[in-house]
Order: C-alpha cells, then structure tokens, then sequence
C-alpha cells in the first residue's frame, strides 16, 4: 500500500526565518513521483515540484529547496527567508505508474508565517 | 502544463438534489482525476475517468452517488446525487499529462449542501 505522512499539521514561523515542512512516503514500487502542492488561502491546488523515484538530486527554485532521501523515504521541503505570502496549506504527493498515476496525498501542513 | 476550468466555482444547494460539475481542458489529455476535499482535510481521489471507458471508483465511491462522464479527451463531468451535507466539500478536477507524469488542478467546485 502507497502512503504519505505528512507528521506536522501546523507550523508558525515569523517571516524571514526558515521553514522545512517534512514529508515521508511508503511504497513497494521501484518507480514512483513525488510531488508538492500549495494550497493558499484561495483554495487552488498549485503544482511546486515533481520528482521521479531515480533522481535523487536536491533542487532549488529560489527561496524553495527540496532533499529527497530514498534511503529513509523522505521528500523534504524547505522554504528559505520565509514571507507572509508563503502562508498556505503544503501538501506532498505520491504516484506510482503502477497505480494509474493516480496521487495519494499527506494530510497537509498548514504554514503561517507572521510579519 | 494544462489550463483547465471548473463550473460551477460554488453553489448552495439543497439536501435531496443534484449538481454537476463541469471540467474543461484546454488540450487533449488521457487520463481525468476527480478529488474530493471535505473541510480542512486532505484530498481524496474519488474515481479516474479514461475517454471512452467506465470510470473507475475508488473504495468508498459509487457510481450512483457519483456518476462521471468523459466525452471527450478535453471534458468530463461529476454528478454528486441526492445530496446531504456531509458533501459539503471542494471537488476538484485533475488531469495528467502522460509524457511529464505531471497533474495539474482546475480551481475547484466549493459545494455547500443545507
């Protein structure tokens, strides 16, 4: 069974700090995504990251980093000097080619971020 | 990546009816998703809808209470049927894009049932 744990439900940072929202996954397949979402306050699902189970290589977007670690299945993501703006709901993702793509996701964690 | 539209946005609707919701795509795609986001909690794949197939439901999922069509590789449609209010939730629609394994969200369907 494919699973995603997303341990902290809230987070509250005040803005300029840094923030690592922790993801950790479950699954017996070799060849899966991962994903995360935001979802602001608006309600619309946006798409931040896509990562396929054979790159393991951390990426940075700006004030947004990811570090994926197969070896403790952990997708982690972290947003340097945070701002008021990155207030949302985050969510991590997972899909697997087989199981029809179809993504399984955390419980989400809820960041906000005070000026 | 994908362009895609919900109709209605919201709607208040009354225990006992109906509502379709509309998805719209601004390109050909293969595989439709319909999630469902009951208040402040995650979401959940209601049922994968292919063009040209039966959609197929996920546990916990009817076709009667849910019924979906795919006409089309650019819409589909969800039917949430003699409504309660524990339907009250966001209903989003998702597509995939086969070649980027990538999904993207249409701006959800806030449903209040009274």
């Amino acid at each position: 069974a494919q699973k995603v744990t997303q341990a902290q439900t809230e987070i509250s940072v005040v803005e300029k700090e840094d923030v690592t929202l922790d993801c950790v996954y479950e699954t017996r397949d070799t060849t899966y995504y991962l994903f995360w979402y935001k979802q602001p306050p608006s309600g619309e699902l946006v798409f931040l990251i896509r990562r396929n189970s054979f790159d393991e290589q951390n990426e940075i977007s700006g004030r947004y980093s990811w570090n994926f670690q197969k070896s403790t299945s952990s997708f982690n993501f972290t947003i340097t000097a945070s701002q008021v703006v990155d207030s949302a709901v985050y969510f991590c993702a997972l899909s697997s080619p087989y199981n029809t793509d179809k993504l399984i996701f955390g419980t989400g964690t809820r960041l906000q971020v005070f000026p | 990546s994908a362009v895609i539209s919900q109709k209605p946005s919201r709607d208040i609707c009354q225990r006992g009816t109906s509502l379709t919701i509309q998805c719209q795509v601004d390109s050909q795609v293969t595989m439709m998703f319909w999630y469902r986001q009951q208040p402040g909690q995650s979401l959940t794949l209601i049922a994968t809808a292919n063009q040209g197939s039966e959609a197929t439901y996920e546990s916990g999922f009817v076709i009667d209470k849910f019924p979906i069509s795919r006409p089309n590789l650019t819409f589909s449609t969800l039917t949430v049927s003699n409504m309660s209010p524990e339907d009250s939730s966001i209903y989003l629609c998702s597509v995939a894009a086969k070649s980027y394994n990538e999904q993207f969200f249409g701006p959800g369907t806030r449903l209040t049932v009274l």
